[in-house]
């Protein structure tokens, strides 16, 4: 059973740029969070996805935008890359809330570089 | 906003030796759990702690939740180097919130 799944594995951009990250859940799972972790610190929450919407964000500017697909996978766009945006990003999926002790299962992330 | 606070930041000690790890909240956790994370890999979750005064054991590890559910720690007995990696203690609401972590390092 494959886990949660996060492509590319590391990329690099130039100030400016946009890119676009990509996740698939884990199989049951239909809620899709996303979190940036930089260097050293705690991941910091972005913003979930569950029945193709967002439904909780975090303290992310208007550049950072998500979505999720039918099949539960999602994308995380970020426009108008800064140096600041380099980190690692990870993406967690989960069962709906109200499933007893859930937690998240986590891909092993998308090192973004900007340049 | 609730915030997490973790200490040590930092712990480096020697392999078989005992420590414990905390975590603090301004506010009383739903619901905690504690993850661990190691490099290049995203965080594997370790246990979830809901009622006041909990204790969980899992090998080594035991957890503890306050009474007041607003903090939480972790002891770990006689520690080895695959104990090695980032701490991370989490508020699970709707969404989950992230404390800054404690790197743990084991010396051999």
């Amino acid at each position: 059973d494959a886990g949660v799944t996060q492509s590319p594995t590391h990329l690099i951009k130039t100030r400016g740029q946009q890119v676009t990250l990509r996740c698939s859940p884990k199989s049951g799972h239909d809620t899709v969070s996303w979190y940036q972790q930089a260097l050293g610190q705690g991941p910091q929450f972005i913003f979930q996805y569950y029945e193709e919407e967002e439904r909780q964000r975090g303290n992310f500017p208007d550049r950072f935008s998500g979505h999720q697909f039918p099949n539960y996978s999602s994308e995380l766009n970020v426009n108008a890359l800064l140096l600041g945006d380099s980190a690692l990003y990870l993406c967690a999926s989960s069962q709906p809330w109200g499933v007893p002790n859930y937690g998240y299962t986590f891909g092993s992330g998308t090192r973004l570089t900007v340049v | 906003t609730q915030l997490l606070e973790q200490s040590p930041q930092f712990l480096s000690i020697q392999e078989g030796e005992n420590l414990t790890v905390y975590c603090n909240s301004s506010s009383v956790f739903s619901s905690l759990q504690w993850y661990r994370q190691e490099p290049g890999e995203g965080p594997v979750l370790l246990v979830t702690v809901v009622t006041g005064g909990e204790v969980k054991k899992l090998k080594r590890l035991t957890f503890q939740f306050g009474d007041a559910r607003k903090d939480s720690s972790l002891h770990i007995t006689a520690a080895q180097p695959g104990d090695t990696g980032l701490y991370l203690c989490a508020s699970r609401d709707d969404k989950i919130i992230f404390g800054k972590g404690t790197r743990l390092h084991i010396l051999p």
